[in-house]
């Protein structure tokens, strides 16, 4: 059983949509991260949040630490979001879920 | 500033060949983890450092070795490689607070075993 389950493991969407991709953990932890990683293979970390609500720019992520659960949003979303987002959770170690692939189509 | 780099970024091997990857960290953090990935699996801690000095095993740390070689340098060693450790390896250095478009992981290394 996987610690952090994100859902879904893949995405289509048209350019301008609004995306949610949730993630959800098992764990007791200190921190959750939003990564990004591009096809290039780099990984980015976009958030680190432990309660509430972040934004920057067009990304949204929130966390509800009584469900244990989070959410990342892209609003307007473009064609260079296309990448793979990774939820990972920080308890004692850091556990990563197996991420989420979205592609922007034009 | 480089953050976390790693070398080399592609590395093709022989079975039983021996090989180690480079990862040095310039944000003078304690904490320095080595992680593959592998399709369909989220990323696997295979070995971490707390500290200068200090190593402990991860989720899968069978035909590794590592060393921190000082506060800034964290090395992965295959001592004999062999093909089910063809993978992505990313060594990365958690930062502690959180900022927009903070990179904490190395560009990884794509290595295969044949």
């Amino acid at each position: 059983k996987n610690e952090v389950e994100q859902s879904p493991q893949n995405l289509t969407a048209q350019e301008g949509e609004f995306i949610t991709i949730n993630c959800s953990y098992s764990v007791g932890i200190s921190a959750l991260h939003w990564l990004q990683q591009h096809p290039g293979g780099g990984i980015v970390s976009l958030f680190m949040l432990s309660s509430g609500k972040k934004k920057h720019g067009r990304l949204i992520a929130t966390i509800n630490i009584q469900e244990k659960h989070s959410s990342l949003h892209i609003t307007a979303s473009h064609p260079r979001d296309s990448a793979v987002y990774i939820c990972a959770v920080t308890g004692n170690q850091f556990y990563f879920g197996t991420g989420t692939s979205l592609t922007v189509i034009p | 500033n480089a953050g976390v780099t790693q070398t080399p970024k592609f590395q093709v091997l022989k079975t039983g060949q021996s090989m180690t990857l480079q990862c040095a960290q310039d944000m003078n953090h304690n904490s320095m983890y080595w992680y593959r990935q592998d399709p369909g699996m989220g990323l696997r801690l295979i070995y971490y450092s707390a500290s200068e000095g200090t190593t402990d095993k991860g989720e899968v740390p069978n035909g590794y070795n590592v060393s921190r070689l000082n506060k800034r340098e964290f090395s992965l060693r295959l001592e004999s490689a062999a093909p089910s450790q063809t993978s992505v390896y990313f060594c990365a250095s958690p930062i502690a607070g959180g900022s927009y478009n903070e990179q904490f992981f190395g560009p990884g290394t794509r290595l295969t075993v044949l």
